[in-house]
């Protein structure tokens, strides 16, 4: 059954500590994306792949870290710059069209809820 | 930049009710317009979406939108709601080779 993984479903982090948090999808998509949210806020971008090897800043970059080695992995890494880390943060992917990311609706992970300890 | 607008951050309805959620956005060129759900404890799903055509787009489980290019709006609509539709719905915009940019949200209650 295709779609995106995300893992852990829980994560707890005590101050200071960088954690990864894992995407993997199998839907053969170009492009991944990391979001952030929070009560009231919505979804906030914080980087985006449209292909392997490359990604760029979403609007809320700083604190975060990202690769993109395989095609189907995506991993994000909260770093301990990262001042306010407690949130929700959902990963998603879209087809994409030759480094483009178009007009192809993104489809969504279960998400992964990281808590300061 | 583009940046999307919802303006009902909670909605509570009684079942059967009809429904509207407003969704602006700020962007001048041509657009692709989304709205998503998210029930609880469960991921986001796409509802609708519009790329071009005809502007009243229908989408799954008796959910419509209406682009109105002139006011710059894409709302979300149901004839009359069920208590299964209570969650929160996200508007989202892009534009060529753009990520999405979503809305706030609004969260719908809806009570029997």
């Amino acid at each position: 059954d295709g779609g995106i993984t995300q893992s852990p479903k829980y994560l707890f982090r005590k101050e200071g500590q960088n954690v990864t948090l894992s995407c993997e999808q199998n839907l053969n998509h170009d492009a991944m994306y990391w979001y952030r949210q929070d009560p009231g806020q919505g979804l906030r971008l914080i980087y985006y792949s449209q292909i392997v090897n490359d990604f760029q800043k979403g609007d809320i970059a700083e604190g975060y870290s990202v690769s993109r080695e395989k095609k189907e992995s995506f991993p994000l890494t909260v770093t301990s710059a990262q001042k306010n880390p407690t949130a929700f943060y959902l990963c998603a992917s879209s087809i994409g069209n030759r480094g483009r990311l178009g007009n192809q609706p993104q489809h969504f992970g279960d998400g992964t809820r990281l808590s300061i300890l | 930049a583009q940046s999307v607008s919802q303006h009902n951050h909670h909605v509570i309805l009684s079942e059967a009710a009809s429904l509207e959620l407003g969704c602006n956005y700020s962007y001048g060129g041509t657009v692709n317009l989304f709205w998503y759900v998210q029930y609880p404890g469960q991921h986001l799903q796409l509802l609708l979406k519009y790329f071009s055509g005809d502007p009243l787009v229908k989408g799954i489980k008796g959910f419509e939108a209406e682009f109105i290019k002139s006011k710059f709006s894409f709302n979300l609509r149901k004839p009359s709601v069920q208590w299964s539709d209570t969650a929160e719905y996200f508007c989202a915009v892009n534009s060529g080779n753009t990520p999405l940019v979503f809305g706030k949200g609004t969260r719908l209650s809806v009570i029997a």
